[in-house]
Parts: structure tokens; C-alpha cells; sequence
């Protein structure tokens, strides 16, 4: 089945402690994306990634990094949580670039006390 | 800049209703416009999407045309059901950059 995956569903974790939100594709898709969804302001694009070893900042960058070492992984790191970035994230795939169709994973459900 | 803005929600609709969620756009150039839907607890799902002025997207039952002269991609169905009952995020792709999405419209329909 063509999906995009991500773990953990759901976090709790304290303030400064570095996580790792993993995220898998498995259709061969090029481009991949973070977003992260609050309450009022929609999606805002974190990173991208156009290819293996290519990635881009977003919207929202601060406090947060990612790598792409090969093309189906594109995880989301933060190295020291703050509160600010409780909130809902998703990561997408899409064939070529930003005007194909996005493919979201599930959701990560992050809360840093 | 680059904005999306969508109605404020949320619509609250009878079954079998018309729905309309507006959506406009502020951006240069021709970008791709699309509407993506949010069933409750899950990833978002591309709806319908329209590459062009006057392009018509279409799938499911809903409809939005790509007005370049008022900037509106706005989303139409001629009856809803109880199914529909997500979040509906507009959002636009201004030349190959990074999909920048509105603030989402929460549609609640009841039997």
C-alpha cells in the first residue's frame, strides 16, 4: 500500500530533551515537506526536501532540523524542545514538486512541557 | 506576499444542503490553486486542485473554478452528506515553491 508513515503518533516530553520524529514514503517521491498545524493558523511549512541531500527552510525553521540521507526517510529533528513547539505535525511526499499532489502521513501529536 | 485566505468557520449544514466555502488568494504570477480535506484524526487528503485561470477542479461531488479576475477559488457542493464533516483547507502553490495552505474551514453536517 502507498503510504507515507510516521513515528511516534504521539509524544509527551520535557523541555530540552531532543526528539526525533521519523517519517517514511514508499512511493519514490522526490519532494517532502514538515508541517506542523496549530489551532487557528493552518499548515506552515517547516523544511523540504527537493532530492537526497537537498533541503530547504520553510515558513517556520527555527528550532527545528532535518536530513535526508536517503530518498524514502525525511525525519524531523529537535534538538531542544521548547513549549512553542507543541503542536500537530505532518509529513507529506509528492512525485515531483509542489504542484503534484501532496501525500500526508497520520500525524504526530507532539506536547513539550 | 503570497496569502490564502479562506471564511471563517465553522459552517454548520443540514444534509442535503448547498455548501460554499470562499477562498481567496493573494500571489504573483499563475499559481496552482487546490483544496485539501482533513477527516478527523488524520492527514490531510488533496480534494481537487486547477492549474489555470477558468480550469474547473472537480472530484467527489464538489467543485471550485480558478477566478483569475477575483482571485477566488471557491468551493462548491450541491448536497452535502454526513461523511463530508471535516476541515477544507485552500491552499495555492505560487510557481513551484512551497504550498502555503489558509487557516482551514471546520464543516460540520448533521442528518
Amino acid at each position: 500500500e502507498a503510504q507515507v508513515t510516521q513515528n511516534p503518533r504521539y509524544l509527551i516530553t520535557v523541555t530540552g530533551k531532543k526528539l526525533t520524529v521519523t517519517c517514511s514514503q514508499n512511493m519514490n517521491h522526490e519532494y517532502m515537506s514538515w508541517y506542523r498545524q496549530d489551532p487557528g493558523l493552518g499548515l506552515r511549512q517547516i523544511y523540504y526536501s527537493m532530492n537526497v541531500e537537498v533541503t530547504d527552510k520553510g515558513d517556520v525553521p527555527e528550532g527545528y532540523k532535518v536530513s535526508r540521507k536517503e530518498k524514502r526517510n525525511f525525519p524531523l529533528i529537535l534538538e531542544s524542545p521548547s513549549p512553542n513547539q507543541t503542536s500537530l505535525y505532518f509529513c507529506a511526499s509528492s512525485v515531483r514538486d509542489f504542484t503534484d499532489t501532496q501525500y500526508f502521513g497520520p500525524g504526530t501529536r507532539l506536547t513539550v512541557l | 506576499g503570497n496569502s490564502v485566505t479562506q471564511m471563517e468557520g465553522p459552517v454548520t449544514l443540514s444534509e442535503e444542503a448547498f455548501l460554499t466555502i470562499n477562498c481567496t488568494y493573494t500571489a504573483t504570477g499563475y499559481p496552482s490553486l487546490f483544496w485539501y480535506v482533513q477527516y478527523p484524526g488524520e492527514g490531510l487528503q488533496l480534494l481537487l486542485k486547477a492549474t489555470k485561470a477558468d480550469d474547473k477542479g472537480s472530484n467527489k461531488g464538489f467543485e471550485a473554478t480558478y477566478r483569475k479576475e477575483t482571485t477566488s477559488f471557491h468551493l462548491e457542493k450541491g448536497s452535502v452528506q454526513v461523511s463530508d464533516s471535516a476541515v477544507y483547507f485552500c491552499a495555492l502553490n505560487p510557481a513551484g515553491t512551497a504550498l502555503i495552505f489558509g487557516k482551514g474551514t471546520t464543516l460540520s453536517v448533521s442528518s
